[in-house]
């Protein structure tokens, strides 16, 4: 079956720029993660959401960062902004419970670089 | 605050070579996850280990899970050059959320095997 989707799959942006990156998990998955990869700072973990509330947003790196999700489905992580630090790959994963798991599947990830 | 320690962090062997990733975490757990990721792509979930003693196999690969230690160790027996790769453990701190922390990764062994 249709594994996560993200897009777009790169993206290039100037300073001060706003993006918007997308995930649409697999279907039937209610929880959503979002992780930032990059060669300094390894993956982390920016924000989870199970079903359209996010409990915590303490993991995103500033207040330029939101994400939302709607109808228990597609995800956007919103950057306001944009500074060259926020160069990274950004990923999208999602889970349902199976036998005590919360196996995350991972999506192929948008490369945002800004210049 | 969780923290994962991956070690080795490169690795270059031979084919044909047996040889052993670790992975320590601070805090209690009892999800730890293998993952598996190839230059450019994304993340391919390869184990999921669930309770102390947990072991599982997938050719020449096998990972263990030792919650009292607070360890995980992945096995490669036998290495070929197609098991190059960069491998990451990642742990969930768990909770009656589930999965709503995110998982907290390692930095990832490189790992090369040469003909």
């Amino acid at each position: 079956g249709a594994g996560v989707s993200q897009s777009p799959s790169n993206k290039v942006t100037e300073k001060g720029k706003d993006v918007e990156l997308r995930c649409d998990p697999i279907s039937g998955h209610t929880a959503l993660y979002w992780y930032r990869q990059s060669l300094g700072q390894g993956l982390e973990f920016l924000i989870y959401f199970q079903g359209n509330s996010a409990p915590d947003k303490s993991g995103l790196p500033s207040d330029r960062f939101s994400a939302e999700r709607t109808g228990g489905s597609v995800s956007t992580l919103t950057i306001q902004r944009t500074q060259q630090e926020d160069s990274a790959v950004y990923l999208c994963a999602s889970s349902h419970v199976s036998g005590g798991s919360y196996e995350q599947y991972f999506g192929p990830g948008t490369r945002l670089t800004v210049t | 605050e969780l923290k994962v320690e991956q070690n080795p962090l490169f690795l270059s062997m031979q084919e044909g070579k047996n040889y052993t990733i670790y992975c320590n975490y601070s805090t209690t757990s009892d999800r730890l996850y293998w993952y598996r990721q190839d230059p450019g792509k994304s993340l391919e979930s390869l184990f999921v280990l669930l309770s102390n003693g947990a072991v599982k196999q997938e050719g020449r690969l096998m990972a263990s899970l030792d919650t009292k230690a607070r360890l995980s160790t992945l096995h490669i027996t036998a290495a070929v050059h197609d098991l190059s790769a960069t491998y990451f453990c990642a742990v969930d701190s768990g909770g009656s959320g589930g999965g709503a922390d995110g998982l907290t990764f390692g930095k990832g062994t490189h790992l090369i095997i040469q003909p």
